[in-house]
């Protein structure tokens, strides 16, 4: 089966810009995940959606992060404004649901200058 | 090239020799715990999975140990390649029912000596 889509892949943009990142999950695939990884660290939930609903946003910064998954299958993760501390990879997953492991996208780097 | 993880703890082990990588767990209610291999550029990787009402699972080359008592968790690779190099992480889900949100630890950097 077809892996996790993600794009861009790299991103380097200006702190107070806004960025947008794409995922197209494994099909039929409900649960969908967006982490961040800081360098050195491990990948934090950001946001997990059960279709087009979200289940678990209480990592998500609302203040400049938001995302949707209008269709129940591919997703969107924006940020505005960015800031320095935004620098990271930026993960998508996505399960079956239930007590499963993910599969995880390759991500997109991010760098704010 | 990219560096993942700069100041992870890190193993480095001879080719062909067997690795132990531990990891410490921080929720006696988590029943469900996985290892994840994360090469340089891409995502973490599913290696294997054990529940908490097993002590030992074992996959090809892989073996996970789960010790409830202490809460730790170790990954065993035997005979350890070149390509087994890569930054390992923990990580455990500490809801027995209903979301599975998944709480990965710091990592620990394997590099395999050839």
């Amino acid at each position: 089966e077809a892996g996790v889509a993600q794009s861009p892949r790299y991103k380097i943009i200006e702190k107070r810009q806004s960025v947008a990142f794409w995922c197209n999950p494994i099909s039929g695939h409900a649960t969908l995940y967006w982490y961040q990884q800081i360098l050195g660290q491990g990948p934090k939930l950001l946001i997990q959606f059960q279709n087009n609903g979200v289940v678990d946003d209480s990592q998500l910064p609302k203040d400049r992060f938001s995302a949707e998954r209008l269709k129940g299958v591919d997703s969107t993760l924006k940020i505005q404004p960015a800031k320095l501390e935004d620098s990271a990879v930026y993960l998508c997953a996505s399960s079956r649901g239930g007590s499963y492991g993910y599969t995880f996208g390759s991500g997109t780097r991010l760098t704010v200058v | 090239g990219e560096s993942v993880g700069l100041h992870l703890p890190t193993l480095s082990v001879q080719e062909g020799d067997n690795s132990i990588i531990n990891c410490a767990y921080s929720n006696s209610a988590s029943d469900y715990f996985i290892w994840y291999k994360q090469e340089s550029g891409k995502g973490p990787q599913f290696i294997i999975d054990i529940r908490s009402n097993m002590d030992k699972r074992q996959g090809q080359r892989v073996t996970v140990l789960l010790n409830k008592t202490v809460k730790h968790l170790s990954l065993q690779i035997a005979a350890t390649q070149p390509g087994d190099s890569a930054v390992y992480f923990c990580a455990e889900n500490p809801y027995q029912t209903g979301a599975n949100n998944l709480f990965f630890g710091t990592g620990t950097r394997l590099t395999v000596i050839p």
